[in-house]
């Protein structure tokens, strides 16, 4: 069964920094685009940036532009999301999920880790 | 940005009715770039329909897209227990950023 597993979440206070780990297993990673969406408590999904299966292409939503640098290593099959100058609108359910290419529905989720932003 | 509005925002049904959840675009979708997802508490969102209109895989055939251009439409023929959740309708266009509906409850009446 194909496989992503995010770790890194917890609790930081505004300001801070925080960096997510995207673990892949059972498919060759390294031929998948990657996403983060996340999902403040209650409240919709919201995509926050995509990674090109090499990663010579990067996006990423105004909201987190400038503070947030999404990373591969497809050695480690590994996707990594560096949080800096976090601020509470940024607490959320962070997912992890792939797909085929940039104009590709999001075929493969993990299960999430929450970051919490608080004082 | 792609402002996707779903509708309704809640709909209470019984195991076995059908439920028909909308989904419109603020700007035309090219190449029906629409995808339908799932998502029960505390569970990460599932893939059903992409394309519009095409089941993911493992998808039951109770659950049907259709739609262009600017309105979609997710079906689910006969509603079974496991099917209560809410749902979510992303375009997935060449331009970013990808943006979803804000979902829509589909709950037991």
């Amino acid at each position: 069964q194909v496989q992503l597993v995010e770790s890194g979440g917890g609790v930081v206070q505004p300001g801070g920094s925080l960096r997510l780990s995207c673990a892949a297993s059972r498919f060759t990673f390294s031929n998948y685009g990657m996403h983060w969406v996340r999902q403040a408590p209650g409240k919709g999904l919201e995509w926050v940036t995509f990674i090109r299966y090499d990663g010579s292409n990067k996006y990423y939503a105004d909201s987190v532009k400038g503070r947030f640098t999404i990373s591969r290593d497809n050695s480690k099959n590994t996707v990594y999301l560096q949080l800096n100058s976090l601020r509470a609108e940024d607490t959320a359910v962070y997912y992890c999920a792939a797909c085929t290419g940039w104009d590709d529905a999001f075929d493969i989720w993990g299960q999430g880790t929450m970051v919490t932003v608080s004082s | 940005e792609i402002v996707l509005t779903q509708s309704p925002g809640t709909l209470s049904l019984s195991p076995g009715e059908r439920g028909t959840l909308s989904c419109r675009a603020s700007q035309s979708l090219s190449s029906s770039y629409l995808a339908w997802y799932q998502q029960k508490p505390g569970q990460a969102p599932r893939l059903l329909i992409y394309g519009a209109s095409i089941r993911a895989t493992g998808i039951p055939d109770r659950f049907s897209g259709s739609g262009s251009g600017t309105d979609f439409t997710l079906t689910i023929s006969r509603l079974e227990p496991e099917d209560f959740a809410v749902y979510y309708c992303q375009q997935y266009g060449s331009s970013p950023p990808k943006t979803f509906g804000q979902g829509t409850k589909v709950e037991i009446k």
